[in-house]
């Protein structure tokens, strides 16, 4: 079956605009996870969604920085008023959810270049 | 709070030759364990992970990994490499009491595995 997909896969933004990262997680889970990965760095937490909620967004560095799940499936990271040291390549991640579900699977990522 | 640190971030080795890639946590709570693979130009996929139970996990391809809760680690070796195996290695904990939660990444280990 299909994975979890983002688009787009390359986005190149001036300082200070704003930019929509979109994801599809694996059909039917209901867990949802944004990271960040700098160069050379392991994926930093950024939020979870349990369903339409945020089950937890202790990692969105700033108020810059926002993530939706409306329906409970497709999520949208938002960052306003873009800096270059948002430059990074933007992972998301979902799983079935749930006690006992561990795995989560990793979508290909969104490079995001600040100019 | 976790924290998890991959102690070489680059393993050159030769083909067939055995390998270890270390991981160290640090975790006021108890704690679930991955790694992770990154192959060039792919998302990250799950290696393996140890939950519960023997301490020995296994890979389908041959990795393994032990946990040593007394030193707090969980090193991944293969006795034998094969240039399939290049790639980036990440470590990562997540809280047992936030079932489905966030996972924590240590910076990566990238293996490079030569003829």
């Amino acid at each position: 079956g299909a994975g979890v997909s983002q688009t787009p896969s390359n986005k190149v933004t001036e300082k200070g605009k704003y930019v929509e990262l979109r994801c599809d997680p694996i059909s039917g889970h209901t867990a949802l996870y944004w990271y960040r990965q700098s160069l050379g760095q392991g994926p930093e937490f950024l939020i979870y969604f349990q369903g339409t909620g945020a089950a937890d967004d202790s990692g969105l560095p700033n108020d810059r920085f926002f993530a939706v799940r409306p329906e409970g499936s497709v999520s949208t990271l938002k960052i306003q008023r873009t800096e270059r040291g948002d430059s990074a390549v933007y992972l998301c991640a979902s799983s079935e959810g749930g006690a006992g579900t561990y795995e989560q699977y990793f979508g290909p990522g969104t490079r995001l270049t600040v100019t | 709070a976790q924290s998890v640190t991959q102690l070489d971030s680059q393993v050159p080795v030769f083909e067939e030759a055995p390998v270890e890639l270390r991981c160290n946590y640090s975790s006021s709570v108890s704690v679930y364990l991955f790694w992770y693979v990154q192959y060039p130009n792919q998302g990250l996929q799950l290696l393996l992970k140890y939950l519960s139970g023997s301490t020995l996990v296994k890979s389908i391809n041959g990795f393994e990994a032990e946990f040593n809760k007394s030193q707090t680690s969980f090193h991944l070796r293969k006795p034998s490499v094969h240039i399939s195996d290049t790639a980036e290695y990440f470590c990562a904990v997540s809280d047992i009491y936030n079932q489905g939660g966030k996972l924590i990444f240590g910076q990566g280990t990238e293996l490079s595995v030569k003829p």
